[in-house]
């Protein structure tokens, strides 16, 4: 089945630097990869996502990127700020065969990011 | 503005009896609800996935008499943890997809078991 692999697992930097996690595959029908923020407490976040027929996408301070050929994605944060501290999950979405179709996100471990003012 | 909304946000029971967690999809329709659960420092576990007006699906290992999934209209969902124990303590987050396939999650509810 689909196996999604995240790293770092940890990432600290210093505010306004820019931040990158990474997210790889395994399954090739894989077609939709969200990303989302949690902070301590509070339920998942959608800070962005991509569909398997575009290969980057940006949202302001944030940009997703997918390499659909290496089966890999990453989320890049430019310019971080505290408040960007969080854990972020990466996310690909299978199709589930002989389940009527149904399909359902499978998670990465998560990064925690830290950004010291 | 919030997609989906949960009640409560934490609950404290006994051990032994039931609790219910709402789910809310505001605004849209969702084609399919999720249940997840969370356990410190880690990722989310699907338990099932549930449709309106059908039977959820129980993910592998996850006890359907247990956790009883009720999706009684297309925004409303509920999650009912029986005969509660300590080991049921948890964050549990329900999650909606919209007909767009985005996926949204809810704020989440801490349960505790005493």
């Amino acid at each position: 089945g689909e196996n999604v692999e995240q790293h770092p697992s940890t990432l600290s930097v210093q505010e306004g630097d820019s931040a990158v996690i990474k997210c790889t595959y395994s399954d090739s029908a894989s077609n939709y990869f969200p990303w989302y923020k949690q902070e301590l407490g509070k339920g998942p976040q959608l800070i962005i996502d991509i569909r398997s027929n575009v290969g980057e996408k940006k949202d302001q301070r944030i940009a997703v990127t997918l390499n659909k050929t290496a089966k890999h994605f990453s989320l890049h944060i430019t310019e971080t700020q505290p408040e960007d501290s969080a854990v972020y999950f990466c996310a690909a979405r299978r199709l589930l065969l002989g389940k009527g179709g149904s399909e359902k996100l499978v998670f990465g471990k998560g990064t925690k990011l830290t950004v010291n003012p | 503005g919030a997609v989906v909304s949960q009640h409560p946000s934490r609950v404290i029971c006994k051990s032994g009896t039931s609790v219910k967690i709402e789910c809310r999809s505001l605004d849209f329709q969702a084609t399919t609800m999720f249940w997840y659960r969370q356990f410190p420092k880690q990722s989310l576990m699907l338990m099932a996935t549930s449709n309106e007006g059908s039977k959820a699906t129980y993910e592998q290992g996850v006890e359907k008499d247990k956790f009883l999934i009720n999706h009684a209209s297309l925004t409303l969902s509920t999650l009912t943890v029986t005969s509660a124990h300590p080991e049921d303590s948890s964050f549990y987050i329900c999650s909606v997809r919209l007909v767009t396939d985005t996926q949204y999650f809810g704020p989440g509810t801490r349960l505790t078991v005493l």
